[in-house]
């Protein structure tokens, strides 16, 4: 079957880094995807990989290996406003968009 | 009014009770979703429309039934829920992506459910 696995919670304090890992098992690979979901609120677009190596974005950067099905989501320089679920998504061969449960980020001054 | 908009926000309903909740997209993209997330689990993917055609349909009950009737509106329509169908209903679009439904989605508000 396919699956993806994040960790349920992490709880982080504000000005450090903090890096949430997924690991992912797939009837291929067509990328992988990070959304941003604050509590009450839609999931937003953070970045998107479809080759191994880091993508840089501000204070969010976003690693994958494909042959370890894996990537993390490094948040630097973490702010308040960080706390939120985040949200791993593989598309698989079917180009379909399989989801993983979220990792809650909690984050304390 | 700009990228996906969904109404309501928020419903409760009885058991016998039918009502529909509306999406709708002004990003011009092809595909439309409905996806159910309850708490603590992955986002469930419902329905998934490609260019106004129903392409994925992922074993769900009868009782909640989609409508496209253009590439920018979507609907659900809800009829004798169950109180486990209590949920957090989100609306998603995206462009095709290589003729394909697995590219970036833009997600709306959602609309939260209740079952009584």
């Amino acid at each position: 079957g396919q699956n993806i696995d994040q960790p349920t919670e992490m709880t982080a304090t504000e000005g450090a880094i903090v890096q949430i890992n997924c690991t992912y098992q797939t009837s291929g690979f067509n990328g992988l995807f990070w959304y941003q979901q604050h509590a009450g609120e839609a999931p937003t677009f953070l970045s998107y990989n479809v080759l191994d190596g880091l993508e840089e974005k501000g204070r969010f950067s976003s690693f994958l290996s494909r042959s370890k099905g894996y990537s993390y989501l490094l948040l630097k320089e973490l702010q308040m406003k960080d706390s939120a679920s985040y949200l791993c998504a593989v598309t698989d061969s079917n180009y379909q968009l399989i989801w993983g449960a979220g990792t809650k980020l909690i984050i304390k001054p | 009014e700009t990228g996906v908009t969904q109404t309501p926000r928020h419903l409760v309903m009885g058991m016998t009770n039918k009502k529909s909740l509306k999406c709708e997209q002004h990003l011009g993209h092809n595909a439309m979703y409905w996806y159910k997330q309850s708490a603590k689990k992955p986002l469930e993917l419902m329905f998934v429309y490609s260019l106004e055609e129903r392409v994925e349909n992922n074993s769900v009950p009868s009782r909640f039934s989609p409508e496209c009737p253009n590439s920018s509106h979507l609907f659900l329509h809800l009829h004798t829920l169950q109180p486990e169908d209590s949920a957090l209903y989100l609306c998603a679009s995206s462009p095709l992506h290589d003729g394909g439904t697995g590219g970036e989605q833009y997600f709306g508000p959602g609309t939260r459910l209740t079952v009584t």
